[in-house]
């Protein structure tokens, strides 16, 4: 079945951009939409933004100013970058897959076990 | 503060039925379904219910979804030990671009 992993920097200055990549094993990028979603400590859960496998982004409009998701099909990954951090951007943060089709949204079916990016000087 | 309103906390007794509420607006849970997600301790969300009231393959029936108008509603019956967990609404909101907000997350406790 699909597995997705995250991997990148634990520790980010302030200021740098936080730099993910969300690898996908066991099946295709091909299709869905792919997501990320971080969780600050001892809170909830904040959706980012998503790519479409066709390259289409969308971000949260709080974040938007600062997010860029890309995609790299030949690696069957896609990623995160997220600049000028502060300490309020330190959170686990999770890839997903999202179903999102005609007849509506099938929800975040697939999930990465989530890295912590700590920001701090 | 979170777009999507969830109490912060629930609990109840091994057997229970217990209810979770989410509460929206028009531009969210009223003019879009409602998903559920179920984070255990430790671990990632894992998707408990999607489109209001489907659960994916694997989901116990104990687990059930419900929407009217801008609130949408979990109810777990035969509450069971592993049911802790903390629990979080979500939903397409059509203000600005569209993008999914959570609710703030509820914690269940099993006395």
């Amino acid at each position: 079945q699909v597995q997705l992993q995250e991997s990148g920097p634990g520790l980010v200055k302030p200021s740098e951009t936080l730099s993910l990549t969300c690898t996908v094993s066991g099946g295709s990028i091909s299709s869905y939409y792919w997501t990320w979603i971080r969780q600050p400590p001892g809170k909830g859960l904040e959706w980012i933004g998503y790519i479409f496998y066709s390259g289409s982004t969308n971000y949260n409009p709080s974040l938007k100013s600062r997010v860029t998701i890309s995609l790299d099909m030949s690696k069957n990954q896609f990623s995160l970058k997220l600049s000028s951090v502060t300490a309020a951007d330190t959170a686990v943060y999770y890839c997903a897959r999202d179903i999102l089709t005609g007849q509506g949204d099938y929800g975040m079916d697939v999930w990465g076990q989530g890295t912590t990016v700590t920001v701090s000087s | 503060q979170s777009v999507l309103t969830q109490p912060p906390s629930a609990s109840g007794t091994p057997g229970q039925r217990v209810t979770i509420s989410c509460s929206g607006s028009s531009s969210n849970i009223g003019s879009n379904t409602v998903n559920w997600y179920q984070q255990l301790p430790g671990t990632a969300p894992k998707l408990l219910i999607y489109k209001n009231n489907q659960r994916p393959s694997g989901v116990p029936d104990r687990f059930s979804g419900s929407k009217s108008g801008t609130s949408a509603s979990l109810a777990i019956s035969g509450l069971q030990s592993e049911d802790e967990a903390d629990y979080y609404c979500a939903a397409w909101d059509d203000s600005l671009n569209a993008h999914v907000v959570f609710g703030g997350g509820t914690k269940l406790a099993v006395l």
